[in-house]
């Protein structure tokens, strides 16, 4: 079956990086893009960016420009996030999540797949 | 940028119709979606492009939108419906989510 499997939970320092990975099964890994989106203790959604998994183009949220990187290992069929210079307030679950972008009579997007979660803790 | 604005908050009896709007932005040539989180686990696409239900998703579960509003609305809801949701624009700027109390 589809599905996303993320990699374990992390804590982290502030001033750290880490990397999130997110393995792809049961569907062509280059038909469509991964998008990342991470949920703060208690919060919503936010949207972080969206990588193509065709032609590696990305797309950022404005706040975390400079800070993030998306990757895709089309070998592996494995998607990953980078976020340097961590702060507490980064403490979040990150989720990455298979998504359809286009137009037909409308632009949409929206992620029908979506991985198991990362928990991202960072704390000195 | 901008906000899509949601209610914090919905309450309705079971088997009643529950509405969530979402709205900021002037919807036109541009679709929406609606994600359920439950408690401890990930987002469920409940509707895509305005309208659409994926196949899984129970036929009480609707979507529209109009001028800078859409919205979700579910029928007949049921305690299984409880859950946060969330709208989500087309170019990935989500609302602020509605807690869906079925009391």
């Amino acid at each position: 079956q589809v599905q996303l499997v993320q990699s374990g939970g992390e804590v982290k320092k502030p001033g750290a990086s880490v990397k999130v990975s997110c393995k792809a099964s049961g569907y062509t890994f280059t038909s469509f893009g991964i998008t990342w989106v991470r949920q703060a203790p208690g919060q919503g959604l936010e949207w972080m960016g969206q990588i193509s998994a065709y032609n590696g183009n990305t797309i950022y949220a404005q706040k975390l420009q400079g800070r993030v990187t998306m990757t895709t290992d089309t070998s592996t069929s494995t998607a990953y996030m980078e976020l340097r210079s961590l702060r507490s307030d980064d403490t979040a679950v990150y989720y990455c999540a298979r998504d359809h972008r286009g137009y037909d009579l409308s632009h949409y997007y929206y992620m029908d797949v979506w991985g198991n979660g990362t928990t991202v803790t960072v704390s000195s | 940028s901008y906000e899509l604005t949601q209610p914090p908050s919905v309450s309705v009896s079971p088997g009643q119709t529950a509405t969530i709007t979402c709205s900021g932005r002037k919807w036109g040539d541009k679709s929406a979606c609606w994600y359920q989180q439950k408690p401890g686990q990930s987002p469920v696409v409940v509707i895509y492009q305005d309208t659409k239900r994926p196949s899984g998703i129970p036929e009480r579960f609707s979507g529209s939108t109009s001028g800078n509003t859409a919205t979700l609305t579910i029928s007949g809801t049921q305690a299984m419906d409880e859950a946060d949701y969330y709208c989500q624009a087309w170019d990935g700027v989500f609302g602020g989510g509605t807690k869906l109390t079925v009391l």
